[in-house]
């Protein structure tokens, strides 16, 4: 079965960090470009991050760059987001998400919740 | 950036009715567009890519058209389980940005 899973959210404190792991797996996870989304909580849906199959490439929202980093490790099929200098507003459920040739993303994990608050 | 504008915000439809979606660009995005189905809880799920394209296991009930800056999502005849919330998704340049969403309610 194709899947994702979201694993290291919880509550952290602001200015704080934490890393968010995704292990993909069903199928050949280096073949594809992947994403974080997050949703803060109410909200609709925000572009984090994307990582080209390599590592090599790498995009960030202009709200996370310089505090996120996404990286990959193709031998364990998985995908991470290491989030620094962690605001109230990076509050949301974060979502990994597998990138298709067309540009769309058609595997979801099902989210880990990630709390920013003094 | 480009600015993805859904409307309406939300719409009150009944069973079997015919609901139209729109997703309107600031600037042209090709067909690099996708739209997502999300119920409340659950994590978003792909119903079309490049703007026309139906997802494999999708109803064809769920129709997609458009290109350049004015795209629609077409639900033939609404079911009980399409009532959610949907979002247009452009992947045609840096950020990638989404709609503000379509909730889907019951009349």
């Amino acid at each position: 079965e194709v899947q994702l899973v979201e694993s290291g959210g919880g509550l952290v404190q602001p200015g704080g960090s934490l890393r968010l792991s995704c292990a993909a797996s069903g199928f050949t996870f280096s073949s594809y470009w992947m994403r974080w989304v997050r949703q803060a909580p109410g909200k609709g849906l925000e572009w984090v991050a994307s990582i080209k199959q390599d590592g090599s490439e790498k995009y960030y929202v202009d709200s996370v760059k310089g505090r996120f980093t996404i990286s990959r490790d193709n031998a364990k099929n998985s995908l991470y987001v290491q989030m620094n200098s962690l605001r109230v507003e990076d509050t949301a459920m974060y979502y990994c998400a597998r990138v298709t040739t067309t540009r769309a993303l058609d595997i979801w994990g099902q989210g880990t919740m990630v709390t920013v608050s003094a | 950036d480009i600015q993805m504008t859904q409307s309406p915000s939300s719409v009150s439809a009944s069973v079997g009715d015919r609901v139209i979606i729109t997703c309107r660009a600031s600037q042209g995005i090709s067909s690099w567009l996708a739209w997502y189905q999300q119920k409340p809880g659950k994590a978003p799920k792909l119903l079309i890519y490049a703007a026309s394209n139906l997802q494999s296991g999708v109803p064809s009930r769920f129709s997609g058209s458009g290109s350049g800056t004015d795209f629609t999502l077409t639900i033939s005849s609404l079911q009980p389980e399409d009532f959610a919330t949907y979002y247009c998704h452009q992947d045609n340049s840096l950020p990638r940005t989404f709609g503000g969403g379509t909730k889907v309610e019951i009349k």
